[in-house]
């Protein structure tokens, strides 16, 4: 039982480039979502989604674009990348709806840097 | 807006001693979440407890439980028997109320660096 895969797990990039994260898992969860960790600030969201085809901006989406076309994949691609966007990235996901504590299972990280 | 405050950038604990981090949280919604993730110096985020805002005992898991106080919105962690392995990030967070759209959607604060010293 893989969980939540994310590659790459390092990446350097020039300003102006543009580049995939990718994020699958083999749950079968519903929600997936990626974050952004930044020193100081906790973990920000950045887009989410509820199900195949749904996506949505969490707190912090400009600079980033995603899709859902598959239950098990949800990649996270930089247009045109800048240094503020130096972080590290979680991808993570849960079972969606109900009650229950639905406990976000998290991908390893993808640490970028942009120069 | 909800939000999640630690306001312990950094703690020391001695090895075997008991240790709190603080978190509290600001929400208007009746329904609620609360989770705490250890990332160790390695990155991953580690799942460590959850409260619900209905339960009415704090939740236990080993030797972490938490101290829920609703009326003082707060979550704290407590640890009991600090190990070396304790040492790490820990991040207090709260889910938005659980609706079609919102799913497994956390808030996170800002962090504790619990260093436990031998």
């Amino acid at each position: 039982n893989a969980g939540v895969t994310q590659t790459p797990k390092f990446q350097v990039l020039k300003t102006g480039q543009s580049m995939t994260l990718q994020c699958a898992q083999d749950m079968n969860h519903e929600y997936m979502s990626w974050y952004r960790q930044d020193p100081g600030m906790g973990l920000r969201l950045i887009h989410y989604s509820v199900g195949a085809g749904i996506t949505d901006q969490g707190e912090v989406p400009n600079g980033y674009n995603v899709s859902r076309s598959t239950t098990e994949d949800f990649p996270l691609r930089l247009l045109s990348a800048a240094p503020s966007q130096t972080s590290v990235y979680f991808c993570a996901s849960s079972f969606s709806g109900g009650e229950g504590n639905n406990v976000l299972t998290f991908g390893a990280g993808s640490r970028l840097t942009v120069l | 807006a909800q939000k999640i405050t630690q306001t312990q950038p950094g703690m020391f604990v001695q090895e075997k001693e008991a240790v709190t981090l603080d978190c509290t949280y600001d929400t208007s919604d009746q329904s609620y979440g609360l989770f705490w993730y250890k990332q160790p110096s390695s990155g991953e985020m580690i799942f460590l407890i959850y409260q619900g805002s209905y339960d009415e005992q704090n939740a236990t898991e080993g030797r972490y439980s938490l101290n829920f106080q609703k009326a003082r919105k707060s979550a704290n962690l407590v640890i009991s028997a600090s190990q070396l392995g304790d040492s790490a990030m820990y991040f207090c967070a709260m889910r938005e109320p659980l609706t079609y759209n919102q799913g497994g959607k956390l808030i996170f604060g800002q962090g504790t660096e619990l260093s436990v010293k031998p």
